[in-house]
C-alpha cells in the first residue's frame, strides 16, 4: 500500500536558521512527488513536483530534492512568513496523490 | 483570479443531522476531488470527478457519503445522519486536464463540526 512518512512532526526555527525537512515513501509506481505548504484555515498550496530520482527544485528560500527512497525540503535562512505546515504528497498508478501528516514549521524572528 | 471555492466555509451540525457542502472549480477545470482533513493529520482523499463522471471513491466514503457533478460544473458532497466521527475540514481541488501529474488547485475548504 502506498505510504507516505513525514519527519519531524514539528519544527522550531530561529530567523535564519536553515533546516531540512523530509518525506519517505514507499508507492508502486512513482509517477510524482509532491510539496504543499498549509497555512492554518486554508486548503494547501502547490509548491512543488518532482518526477524522478536525482531531480532538484527550488523557490526562493525552498529547494526540494528526490531520492528512490525519499524526499527533502530545504528550508534557507527561513523567515517567519515560512511558518506553515508543510505537507508532503505521493502520486501512483491511481490518480490521487497519498499525503504525509506534514511537519509544523514555526520560524521565531 | 477565481480559485476554487467552496460553500459554507463552516458548519456546525447536530449529530443525525443531513448536512452539504459545494464546490465551485476553476473554469474549464475538468477534474474535481473531494478530501477530507482531521486535526493534525494530511488531507485523505474521498473520490474524484472528470466532468460529470465519478471515476473512484475511496474505502472511507461510507454509505452516508454522496458526491454528485451534475453538470461537470460544481460539485456537491453530501453526508447524511452526520456522526461526531465526521467532523473534520473537507477540503475541494480541481485540475485541467493534461497537466502534469496532479497539480492540484486546493479550496479553502468546510470545516464541519457535529455536535
Amino acid at each position: 500500500e502506498d505510504q507516505v512518512t513525514q519527519s519531524p512532526e514539528a519544527l522550531r526555527l530561529q530567523e535564519g536558521e536553515s533546516s531540512s525537512l523530509n518525506c519517505s515513501y514507499t508507492v508502486s509506481g512513482l509517477r510524482g512527488l509532491f510539496w504543499y505548504r498549509q497555512d492554518p484555515g486554508k486548503g494547501p498550496e502547490f509548491l512543488f513536483t518532482l518526477y524522478s530520482a536525482g531531480e532538484e527544485k527550488e523557490k526562493e528560500r525552498l529547494k526540494a530534492t528526490l531520492t528512490k527512497k525519499e524526499s527533502f525540503l530545504h528550508i534557507t535562512a527561513p523567515k517567519p512568513e515560512d511558518s506553515a505546515t508543510y505537507l508532503c504528497a505521493v502520486q501512483g498508478g491511481a490518480d490521487k496523490l497519498i499525503f504525509g501528516t506534514g511537519t509544523r514549521l514555526q520560524v521565531f524572528p | 483570479d477565481t480559485g476554487v471555492s467552496q460553500d459554507p466555509r463552516h458548519k456546525i451540525t447536530k449529530r443525525g443531522q443531513n448536512v452539504t457542502f459545494r464546490c465551485d472549480p476553476i473554469s474549464e477545470h475538468n477534474r474535481l476531488y473531494w478530501y477530507r482533513q482531521t486535526l493534525g493529520q494530511g488531507p485523505e482523499f474521498l473520490t474524484y470527478f472528470q466532468n460529470e463522471a465519478q471515476l473512484e471513491k475511496s474505502r472511507l466514503l461510507s454509505d452516508r457519503f454522496s458526491a454528485e457533478r451534475p453538470k461537470g460544473s460544481f460539485s456537491t458532497l453530501e453526508i447524511q445522519r452526520t456522526e461526531q466521527g465526521d467532523s473534520a475540514m473537507y477540503l475541494c481541488a480541481s485540475r485541467p486536464r493534461g497537466t502534469e501529474p496532479e497539480k492540484l488547485f486546493f479550496g479553502s475548504g468546510t470545516q464541519l463540526s457535529v455536535l
